[in-house]
């Protein structure tokens, strides 16, 4: 069975940084590509970045400021943000990307960047 | 960028009822790459169908996705009380990779 676990989540000040971990289990997680999706209290879904071999991919909106990695050994996947703004809190999902979808999803982490 | 537009913003049924949710492209989809999620309150989203048209693994037949282009169209033929949630489509692409709509609700008449 397919499992992502998310965490890192939490209260940062604007500014700030924090950094999610989503460890997968259940299938050969080196094997796919991954990706952060975003959700602003229960509206939206805004795709966020995605990771695939060694090419990482980000949202206008985070581009130079996240940073998306995975550490095979561990079946864990990363992502760095920096310099976090109010409009970044949200609840973040890791997803295993396959072709053009996303076929699992974990229950995400909460980021809330507030003073 | 692509933006998708989804209709009707919520649509309110009985069960039994027959569900058909728009989805709506600004310009073309490339290689049908439009996908169908089920999100519920408090649960990440559920992928039901991809490539326009093909179910997902454990997906019931009575979901089923259709269209190309710039049009698409997921349709519940007979809603079941575990259906009434939120549908959101979405489209692969260049920049960004992946692109959501904005959702259509289903609740219960």
């Amino acid at each position: 069975e397919v499992q992502l676990l998310e965490s890192g989540g939490g209260l940062v000040q604007p500014g700030g940084s924090l950094r999610l971990s989503c460890a997968a289990s259940g299938f050969t997680f080196s094997s796919y590509a991954m990706s952060w999706v975003r959700q602003v209290s229960g509206k939206g879904l805004e795709w966020v970045s995605g990771i695939s071999g060694s090419s990482t991919y980000y949202a206008d909106s985070v581009k130079g400021r996240f940073t998306i990695s995975r550490d095979n050994s561990k079946n864990t996947l990363y992502l760095q943000m920096n310099s976090l703004r109010g409009e970044d809190t949200a609840l973040y999902y890791c997803a295993k990307w396959r072709s053009h979808y996303l076929d699992y999803w974990g229950q995400g982490t909460l980021v809330t960047v507030s003073s | 960028e692509i933006v998708l537009t989804q209709s009707p913003g919520t649509l309110s049924l009985s069960p039994g009822e027959r569900a058909t949710l728009s989805c709506r492209a600004s310009q073309s989809v490339s290689s049908n790459y439009l996908v169908w999620y089920q999100q519920k309150p408090g649960q990440p989203p559920r992928l039901l169908i991809y490539g326009a048209s093909t179910r997902a693994t454990g997906i019931p037949d009575r979901f089923s996705g259709s269209g190309s282009g710039t049009d698409f169209t997921l349709t519940i033929s007979r809603l079941e009380p575990e259906d009434f949630a939120v549908y959101f489509c979405q489209q692969y692409g260049n920049s960004p990779l992946f692109t959501f709509g904005p959702g259509t609700k289903v609740d219960i008449k």
